[in-house]
């Protein structure tokens, strides 16, 4: 069955503190996205990869980076975590043309 | 950038009349539309896509699309209290050549039993 597993599911974080979300999909899809979503809103997308060892810029790409090492896994790295990066976090994977399966999120608190 | 606009914000209807949600976008070469369900603290879940003017019907939800008018909409058809949710409607640009989708923040469904 199709799968994208995130974790952790949920993490408390320090100002200023690393912070790393990670993303495994089961899918054989070559896409894979980072996508934000604040309370009320609805999703917006950081960062997306499209091939192994690359990864593009999405619209709020400021303050986050991200990791490809594999077809299957893709991180989401927040160097110095701030007070305004406390959202839910959304990675999703798809394949050209089909809807994009979304895994069921990390809530990031940063304190 | 494509701006995507959902409405009502949040609706309430009774169990088993017809919900009817809308979504506006900006950009008239969008090519691909979807209706994503969100249950409180889950993932989303893809509920139809449709990728030309008309109607697309998968299961009880029905997506009716107007690109003419920058609007698509989705139908549920008998909703049930199990179709309280969010609602998200997410549009692909044009040339987008890698399924970036663009999200509306959402209608707030709650079904009454």
């Amino acid at each position: 069955e199709a799968a994208v597993t995130q974790s952790p599911r949920s993490k408390v974080a320090v100002t200023g503190g690393k912070v790393t979300l990670s993303c495994h999909q089961t899918n054989n899809h070559d896409y894979m996205y980072w996508y934000r979503q604040d309370t009320g809103h609805g999703l917006r997308l950081i960062h997306y990869s499209y091939v192994a060892d690359s990864t593009e810029k999405g619209d709020i790409p400021d303050g986050y980076k991200a990791s490809r090492p594999s077809q299957e896994n893709f991180s989401l790295i927040l160097e110095l975590a701030s007070l305004s990066q406390t959202a839910v976090y959304f990675c999703a994977s798809s394949d050209d043309g089909s809807a994009p399966l979304f895994g069921e999120g990390t809530r990031l608190s940063v304190l | 950038q494509q701006k995507v606009q959902q409405s009502p914000e949040s609706l309430t209807v009774s169990e088993g009349a017809m919900a009817s949600l809308n979504c506006t976008f900006s950009d008239g070469t969008s090519n691909n539309f979807r209706w994503y369900r969100q249950h409180s603290a889950k993932g989303l879940e893809v509920l139809v896509s449709i990728f030309s003017d008309g109607e697309k019907e998968e299961g009880r939800f029905t997506a009716h699309l107007n690109r003419a008018n920058l609007h698509v909409s989705l139908h549920i058809r008998e909703p049930q209290p199990s179709d309280s949710a969010v609602y998200l409607c997410a549009v692909s640009m044009k040339g987008s050549n890698y399924n970036v989708l663009y999200f509306g923040s959402g209608t707030k469904l709650t079904v009454e039993p």
